[in-house]
């Protein structure tokens, strides 16, 4: 069965710093996606990463995904406080594997700092 | 705003009790995919539809069905409920199948209580 594990579960940065969410997910898997969701609200759809060595870029985010290594990063560039949020990585995999199903990560909630 | 809709916002009900929560995806999507989240269990995909017929299936219970409409509205069942049943509903929708790797829009979610 499919795991997907995150780290940190709990992230508190200080606005201007970089740093990186993991997601490490355990078998084959088609299409990873990272979502954001505010405290209260719904998800928000961030990126979709189809291919091994796949990055993408949106202000401050940046997703990168490694299929060998079973492993994406979310990479936060100069943290500001609007990116305060919790964010999941969710992993898809397709019909070729059986039973198409879309698998998260625990989440990271992120906190920043002033 | 995504475009997706869900009703009711609110549900508080009883153990054992039945209810329906409605999904409208945005305008010319065909897929709907439903989602609950606890505390428990975190985020958890339930189920998903393209264009009516049932595509995708995920960590739904037996208790649980759902079913798209030819208007391509989604209904999801809850039946015979528990207090573990207590959790955010959502639903997403896409103008395709997930093989072609769009994004997924969320609605507003569904919070439903049990009692």
């Amino acid at each position: 069965e499919l795991k997907v594990e995150q780290n940190p579960l709990f992230l508190s940065m200080q606005e201007g710093k970089n740093y990186t969410i993991y997601c490490n997910y355990s078998t084959t898997s088609d299409r990873l996606y990272w979502y954001r969701q505010d405290p209260g609200k719904s998800l928000e759809s961030l990126f979709v990463l189809l291919s091994n060595g796949a990055v993408k870029q949106e202000g401050r985010l940046m997703a990168s995904l490694d299929t060998k290594a079973r492993l994406s990063t979310l990479h936060i560039t100069a943290a500001v406080h609007d990116l305060s949020a919790t964010y999941f990585c969710a992993v898809w995999r397709g019909a070729r594997f059986g039973n198409e199903k879309l698998t998260f990560g625990t989440g990271t909630r992120l906190t920043i700092i002033p | 705003d995504s475009g997706v809709t869900q009703t009711p916002k609110h549900l508080i009900t009883a153990t054992g009790q039945r209810v329906t929560l409605r999904c409208s995806p945005r305008s010319g999507d065909l897929s709907v995919y439903w989602y609950q989240q606890s505390l428990d269990q975190g985020l958890q995909f339930l189920i998903q539809y393209y264009n009516g017929e049932e595509r995708a299936k995920g960590n739904i219970l037996e208790r649980f069905s759902a079913q798209q409409f030819p208007d391509l509205h989604s209904e999801l069942n809850l039946s015979s409920l528990e207090l573990g049943d207590s959790a955010l509903y959502f639903c997403a929708s896409s103008p395709q199948s997930p093989s072609s790797g769009e994004t997924q829009y969320f609605g507003p979610g569904t919070r439903l209580l049990v009692l």
